[in-house]
């Protein structure tokens, strides 16, 4: 089944650039059902959801961060990335890739494991 | 942006018990309300979508009610695999938003 994995940087200065990988394993990044998105949870906050892209590219933010995301499908990789610029303290959280079901009712399914970014100097 | 809201926050409970955690939206979603749950250190897992749809694999234990406002993930029978924390999360207005969280412990 399908499976996905975040790579990337545990320690990120303040002022920097976040970047993460979500790598698909077990199925094709390509397929049309899906959109591929990031979740992120602060320590002992909850679920907030960073943004999502299709295959083709096309990409929806949330508006609280939509300033400082950018993300990105690498088809041939089977990978899709998140930047997040400018990062704060704020920005320290767990973050999560997720496959999303396309249609008018979605979920989230499946998830990856996440990885902890703090963001300090 | 949909506010989400758990009751409780917490709860305590023994293998065996009847669980009903609630969650209430900030307007009207339908049906448009997942749940999910989230062990430390693992990826959360889809339990219920569409309000009521279970999820293929996961224990008939769980179900879900609701539509509109107000809506309930009930675990018939708690089992040990069961101490989690559960969240919902709404699909009907972009963003997708989550509620904070109803952590399941042992009494």
């Amino acid at each position: 089944q399908v499976q996905l994995q975040e790579s990337g940087p545990g320690l990120v200065k303040p002022s920097q650039t976040l970047s993460l990988t979500c790598t698909v394993s077990g199925g094709s990044i390509s397929s049309g059902s899906y959109y591929w998105s990031w979740i992120r949870q602060p320590a002992g906050k909850g679920l907030e959801w960073i943004g999502r892209i299709y295959t083709s590219g096309s990409t929806n933010y949330n508006p609280s961060l939509k300033s400082r995301v950018t993300i990105s499908v690498d088809t041939s990789k089977n990978q899709f990335s998140l930047n997040l610029s400018s990062v704060t303290a704020a920005d320290t959280a767990v973050y999560f890739c997720a496959r999303e079901a396309r249609g008018p009712k979605y979920w989230f399914d499946p998830w990856g494991q996440g990885t902890l970014v703090t963001v300090s100097s | 942006d949909f506010q989400m809201t758990q009751s409780p926050s917490s709860l305590s409970a023994s293998v065996g018990d009847r669980v009903t955690i609630t969650c209430r939206a900030s307007q009207s979603i339908s049906s448009y309300l997942n749940w999910y749950q989230k062990k430390p250190g693992k990826a959360p897992k889809l339990l219920i979508y569409a309000a009521s749809s279970l999820q293929s694999g996961v224990p008939s234990t769980f179900s879900g009610s609701g539509s509109g406002t107000d809506f309930t993930l009930t675990i018939s029978s708690l089992q040990p695999e069961d101490f989690a924390t559960y969240y919902c999360q709404q699909t009907y207005s972009t963003p997708p938003t989550f509620g904070q969280g109803t952590k399941v412990e042992i009494k």
